[in-house]
């Protein structure tokens, strides 16, 4: 079975430009996470969304919003980059999302100059 | 205060040596816990996967769930060059939708 695949893997931006990131969850999953991954910080929670609704929202700006489509791909986007925005964005999807474990993607990179 | 403490380390182990990796958290709602593994430039891969508290073995593998005192462990017996990596410990409270993660220990085994 394919695992989570995250599309693309590096994105290099400018300050104040917005950007779409893609996910497809492993099949039979409907639950998709997304989180932000900073040496810093760790991994946060950004949003979580199953049948195509968010559920649960972690304390980032509106700046950052996401989706997800009917057959659980999702997409994450962020408008208006910041320096501090360039990290990796990670996506997971879960059979249910509650209580079930997340599987993550390998990421996207993204760098904003 | 964190919901889910973790030491960063790095932590350095010669090879063949058991590793003891650990988690404190705060609220007493988590019941679900996992512990991932994390290489460079790759997502985090689901290692463990307990509830509640006691013990789960998965070959060189063991994770501890002690919710009395709010602690969990991560042990590696005949650790290898190849467990060098970042592990994250993580837990969700029953019926959450969220998961949240403790800041990673770095692993290094020496040959």
């Amino acid at each position: 079975k394919a695992g989570v695949t995250q599309t693309p893997r590096y994105l290099i931006k400018t300050r104040g430009q917005q950007v779409t990131l893609s996910c497809s969850p492993i099949s039979g999953h409907r639950s998709v996470s997304w989180y932000q991954q900073t040496p810093g910080q760790g991994l946060q929670f950004l949003f979580e969304y199953f049948s195509e609704t968010q559920r649960n929202k972690g304390n980032f700006p509106g700046r950052f919003s996401g989706r997800q489509f009917s057959n659980s791909r999702s997409e994450m986007n962020v408008s208006t980059l910041e320096l501090g925005d360039s990290a990796l964005y990670l996506c997971a999807s879960s059979l249910s999302g509650d209580n079930s474990p997340l599987h993550f993607g390998n990421g996207t990179r993204l760098t904003v100059t | 205060q964190k919901e889910v403490e973790q030491d960063p380390g790095p932590l350095s182990v010669p090879e063949g040596a058991i590793v003891s990796l650990n988690c404190t958290y705060s609220n007493s709602a988590f019941q679900y816990f996992m512990w991932y593994r994390q290489y460079s430039r790759k997502g985090p891969e689901l290692l463990m996967y307990t509830y509640s508290s006691g013990n789960k073995e998965d070959g060189r593998f063991t994770a501890q769930v002690d919710k009395s005192s709010k602690y969990i462990s991560l042990f590696i017996r005949d650790s290898q060059p190849s467990d060098s990596a970042t592990y994250l410990c993580a837990m969700i409270n029953a019926g959450g939708f969220k998961t949240i993660f403790g800041a990673g220990t770095r692993l290094f085994v020496k040959a």
